[in-house]
């Protein structure tokens, strides 16, 4: 089918890791994407990775991919109040128009 | 630069009574989405137009649900005879070429509707 899979709440303490994760459905999909969304607001555009990558690191951010697996994961280091918000996994498909299908959204809670 | 502007922002109409949500991409964008935010639950995909091609209107939930796209650019979707369970925050998006390169979303800022 056409879904990509998120659980739904993970709640972590502040100063703790984080760790997202995203089962996507198209091992041909180039992109892969984390947006976050901040409580009233749109979705943000994270960070990415190509799927020709394992991981990708920026900051306190680190993107894992299994392609063998179709799974995703963002490791959100030293985590703070501020990272508190839904995080959506995303896949752009090569195939059928080249769609952006997105995960239902992880809402994560961090307890001070 | 400017970014994808949806408008209204908010919207309050009467259960029956039709709304034109308006979406304006990035420009050069050539792909552009339609998403539907209910309270606390993830995006449901609507519509997706993709430069000359026929949108894929697979998402729309009803015959109630249209969109349309003006010269590859303005969108406008449009519900006609509300019901109470549209309310939710409609998102816009756009992104360039779709076509095998790095093309991230864009999102606008929503329009929420409220069916009262």
């Amino acid at each position: 089918g056409e879904d990509v899979e998120q659980s739904l709440f993970l709640s972590v303490r502040e100063g703790d890791s984080s760790v997202i994760n995203c089962t996507y459905t198209d091992s041909s999909s180039t992109y892969l994407y984390w947006y976050k969304q901040e409580p009233g607001a749109g979705l943000q555009l994270l960070t990415y990775i190509f799927s020709n990558m394992d991981m990708k690191q920026d900051q306190r951010l680190t993107v894992l991919l299994n392609k063998k697996d179709k799974h995703l994961s963002l490791r959100i280091a030293d985590t703070q109040t501020g990272d508190s918000a839904i995080y959506f996994c995303a896949e752009k498909k090569d195939t059928g128009g080249f769609k952006t299908i997105f995960g239902a959204g992880t809402r994560l809670f961090v307890k001070a | 630069g400017a970014g994808v502007s949806q408008s209204p922002s908010n919207k309050v109409t009467e259960k029956g009574k039709d709304v034109e949500l308006r979406c304006d991409p990035i420009s050069g964008h050539t792909a552009l989405y339609w998403y539907r935010q209910s309270l606390g639950q993830g995006l449901e995909f609507l519509i997706y137009f993709q430069g000359n091609s026929a949108p894929d209107k697979s998402g729309l939930p009803s015959d109630r649900f249209s969109a349309e796209r003006t010269g590859g650019s303005v969108s406008t979707l449009t519900i006609q005879r509300t019901q109470q369970e549209d309310s939710a925050v409609y998102l816009c998006a756009s992104s360039r070429s779709g076509t095998g390169v790095n093309s991230p979303l864009h999102f606008g800022n929503g329009t929420r509707l409220t069916v009262t």
